[in-house]
């Protein structure tokens, strides 16, 4: 099945730092997808991308869809320490009943 | 803000045991998902369900998982006999298969002891 590579495996920032994680594939997809999922909760949908090369902003956060259909990124600005948490990438391939391939995931720590 | 709901949140059964894991998606969606996330792990695919059957399963959906639609708005997933390994949080999903941004439910953490 697709494999999707997601890094980095954890970062710890300080309070107001910018981050970034992305999500690579040897694949193509349709569409991809950004979660955030807080501990023992379910994933919760922070922007999703449909074409290629397009970039979408969700607050502080600025997602882009590569133009290889293979990658994309998640960039958060001035962290605060409610965006702890597990950062999903999920990709979306056409005709696959719309399920979902995830990454494993970027866990964020922010230092007050 | 419409939401998908899922009851138990959890739920703790013995070996060899039957669960039902039980949820509504949101009212106007059409496509339907469970996916499983062992502790620690990323979020994995079991199973899609669109038009009263399954659409799609994955090769951990085997045997001794079940989906159905008893009615207009629930969706269950049973496992026949649970095994230490099917302990694990289930998600529900839900999508309407126009915008295909799937919306999660709160999960249910299995525990099979």
């Amino acid at each position: 099945g697709q494999q999707l590579n997601q890094s980095p495996q954890s970062m710890f920032i300080q309070e107001g730092e910018d981050v970034s994680m992305n999500c690579t594939s040897s694949s193509i997809f349709n569409t991809w997808l950004w979660y955030k999922q807080d501990p023992g909760e379910g994933p919760v949908l922070l922007i999703a991308l449909y074409k290629a090369g397009e970039l979408t902003s969700n607050g502080r956060l600025t997602a882009q869809f590569g133009i290889t259909r293979k990658d994309s990124f998640l960039n958060i600005s001035a962290s605060i320490p409610s965006d702890v948490g597990i950062y999903f990438c999920a990709g979306q391939l056409k005709g696959s009943n719309y399920k979902l391939t995830f990454g494993k995931g970027t866990l964020l720590t922010v230092n007050p | 803000e419409p939401e998908v709901t899922q009851t138990p949140s959890h739920q703790v059964t013995q070996m060899g045991q039957e669960v039902i894991l039980r949820c509504v998606p949101i009212s106007n969606h059409l496509y339907f998902y469970w996916y499983r996330q062992i502790l620690g792990q990323k979020v994995e695919f079991l199973v899609s369900f669109y038009n009263n059957e399954i659409s799609e399963k994955s090769e951990i959906f085997d045997d001794q998982f079940s989906v159905e639609r008893p009615d207009g708005s629930n969706f269950t997933l049973k496992i026949r006999s649970t095994k230490l390994e099917d302990s694990a949080m289930y998600f529900c999903a839900s999508t309407d298969g126009l915008v295909n941004e799937q919306f999660f439910g709160p999960g249910t953490r299995l525990t099979v002891l």
